[in-house]
C-alpha cells in the first residue's frame, strides 16, 4: 500500500525559513518523481515543485523559483522542500504526491498535507 | 504554459442526475496529458482520470472522461451522495497546471 506522509509545517514569520519533509513507502522510491502541491485556504490547487526519480532534474513554479528548493534522499525514502524568504502568500496546506512516472506524469497518490502559516 | 479554464464554477444538481464538467486549455494538450481529480472537504485530492479518458484504479465506472486537443469533459453519469465535491483538471506535460476547479453541490 502506497503511503505518503508530510511533516514540518508550522507558523513562521515573514522572511523566515521552513523545511518540509515527505516520507514515502509502498512503492519503488527510486523509480518515481515526487512533487509538492499547495492549497491556500479556500482556494484551488497550485503545483509548486517536482523532483525526478533520480533527483537530478527539478522544476519549480514561477511563484517559488529562487526561494524554494526540492531534494530527495533515497536512503530515507524522503523528499524535502526547503522554503526560504517566506511570504504571506505562501500560507497554504502543502501536499506531497507521487508521480506516475520517473520524470513526469500525473499525481496518483497524495499525502494528507502539512500546514504552513506565514505571518508577520 | 498551458492555462486551464474550468466551467461552470459551481454545478447544482440532485442525486441521480448527470453531471458534465468542462475543462478548456489555452493551447492543444499533447498526447492528451489531461487528468481529473476529486477533492472532498478536509481531504487530499484523489486521482479519477488520466490520459483524458482512462479511469484510475478503483474509480467507479459512472465517472468518465473525454475530449482531446483543447476541450475536455468529465462526466458523472448518475450522481451519488459521495460525489458532491470539487473537481480539478490538470495538464501534466513538461510542467503541471491545474484548472481553478468546479464545485458540484447538492441542489
Amino acid at each position: 500500500e502506497v503511503q505518503i506522509l508530510e511533516s514540518g509545517g508550522g507558523l513562521v514569520q515573514t522572511g523566515g525559513s521552513l523545511r518540509l519533509s515527505c516520507g514515502a513507502s509502498g512503492f519503488t522510491f527510486s523509480s518515481h518523481a515526487l512533487t509538492w502541491v499547495r492549497q491556500a485556504p479556500g482556494k484551488g490547487l497550485e503545483w509548486v515543485s517536482t523532483v525526478s526519480a533520480g533527483g537530478g532534474v527539478t522544476h519549480y513554479a514561477d511563484s517559488v523559483r529562487g526561494r524554494f528548493t526540492i531534494s530527495r534522499d533515497k536512503s530515507k525514502n524522503t523528499v524535502y522542500l526547503q522554503m526560504n524568504n517566506l511570504r504571506a502568500e505562501d500560507t497554504a496546506l502543502y501536499y506531497c504526491a507521487k508521480l506516475s512516472g520517473s520524470g513526469g506524469g500525473f499525481f496518483d497518490y497524495w499525502g494528507q498535507g502539512t500546514l504552513v502559516i506565514v505571518s508577520s | 504554459e498551458i492555462v486551464l479554464t474550468q466551467s461552470p464554477g459551481t454545478l447544482s444538481l440532485s442525486p441521480g442526475e448527470r453531471a458534465t464538467l468542462s475543462c478548456r486549455a489555452s493551447q492543444g494538450v499533447t498526447s492528451n496529458y489531461l487528468a481529473w481529480y476529486q477533492q472532498k472537504p478536509g481531504q487530499a485530492p484523489r486521482l479519477l482520470i488520466y490520459g483524458a479518458s482512462s479511469r484510475a484504479s478503483g474509480i467507479p465506472d459512472r465517472f468518465s472522461g473525454s475530449g482531446s486537443g483543447t476541450d475536455f469533459t468529465l462526466t458523472i453519469s448518475r450522481l451519488e451522495p459521495e460525489d458532491f465535491a470539487v473537481y480539478y483538471c490538470q495538464h501534466y506535460g513538461s510542467l503541471w497546471t491545474f484548472g481553478q476547479g468546479t464545485k458540484v453541490e447538492i441542489k
